[in-house]
C-alpha cells in the first residue's frame, strides 16, 4: 500500500478563493482524520470520520470550512473563502481502529496570501 | 482546547546527553501514543502504551505511562543527532487529540 495520499502538496492561493484539500487514506482503515498544524497552535484535531460518518466536527474553526468522505477511498478538506490565517500544514491521517497506530499523509502546505 | 500539554517545549543538547519528555492531562486516556515528526513529512508512531504504569523501551528510548494514565514521559539516553525531530504524545479518550509538542535538536 502506498500510505495516506494527500493532494496537493503545496496549494498558495489568493485570500477569497476557495480551497480543496484531497486524502485518500490507506485501504481498510475505517477512521479517517484531519489536522492542521502551525507553529502557535501546534497539531488541532479539526474532524474525525468512522466509516465515512463525521464523529466529530467541533474542532472545524467556521463555517467556511467544510469536509466529506463520500466513501471509504476518498476524502475533501474546503475553505471557501480562504483567509490569509488559514495558511498551516493541513495533515490527513487513516487508522484501522480505536487505539491503533494512526498513519499521516505528507501534508498540504496551504498559503493564503 | 488542548488537552495534553508537553514540556519542555524546546529542547537543545549536546550529543550523549540525556533528557526526559513530559506529557500531561487532567484527563483519563484509554491509551497513549508517541510519535516523531521531521520536517516536511507527518508524524510517524514510535510507541503505543495501554496500561497504567507500563513502560516500553524502544532501544535507547523508554517510554512510560502513569498509573492513573494521565501523564506519560519519553526519557532518552545518549542522545544522538539522528533523534532530532519533533515530539508528539497522543491520547485516546472518545477522541484523539495530539499534545503541543517537544522540538528536540541534537548537537553533534
Amino acid at each position: 500500500d502506498a500510505g495516506v495520499i494527500q493532494s496537493p502538496r503545496h496549494e498558495v492561493t489568493e485570500m477569497g478563493q476557495e480551497v480543496t484539500l484531497r486524502c485518500k487514506p490507506i485501504s481498510g482503515h475505517n477512521s479517517l482524520f484531519w489536522y492542521r498544524q502551525t507553529m502557535m497552535r501546534g497539531l488541532e484535531l479539526l474532524i474525525y470520520f468512522n466509516n465515512n460518518v463525521p464523529i466529530d466536527d467541533s474542532g472545524m474553526p467556521e463555517d467556511r470550512f467544510s469536509a466529506k468522505m463520500p466513501n471509504a477511498s476518498f476524502s475533501t478538506l474546503k475553505i471557501q473563502p480562504s483567509e490569509p490565517r488559514d495558511s498551516a500544514v493541513y495533515f490527513c491521517a487513516s487508522r484501522v481502529d480505536l487505539n491503533t497506530e494512526a498513519f499521516f499523509g505528507q501534508g498540504t502546505r496551504l498559503t493564503v496570501v | 482546547t488542548q488537552l495534553l500539554e508537553q514540556s519542555p517545549q524546546f529542547l537543545s543538547i549536546q550529543e550523549g546527553e540525556n533528557l526526559t519528555v513530559y506529557c500531561n492531562s487532567s484527563s483519563v486516556f484509554s491509551s497513549l501514543q508517541w510519535y516523531r515528526q521531521e520536517p516536511g513529512e507527518g508524524p510517524v508512531l514510535l510507541v503505543t502504551v495501554v496500561t497504567g504504569g507500563e513502560v516500553k523501551k524502544l532501544k535507547r528510548l523508554t517510554f512510560q505511562f502513569g498509573d492513573a494514565r494521565k501523564d506519560s514521559s519519553l526519557h532518552i539516553t545518549a542522545a544522538q543527532p539522528g533523534d532530532t525531530g519533533l515530539y508528539l504524545c497522543a491520547g485516546e479518550n472518545n477522541q484523539f487529540y495530539f499534545g503541543t509538542g517537544t522540538s528536540l535538536t541534537v548537537i553533534p
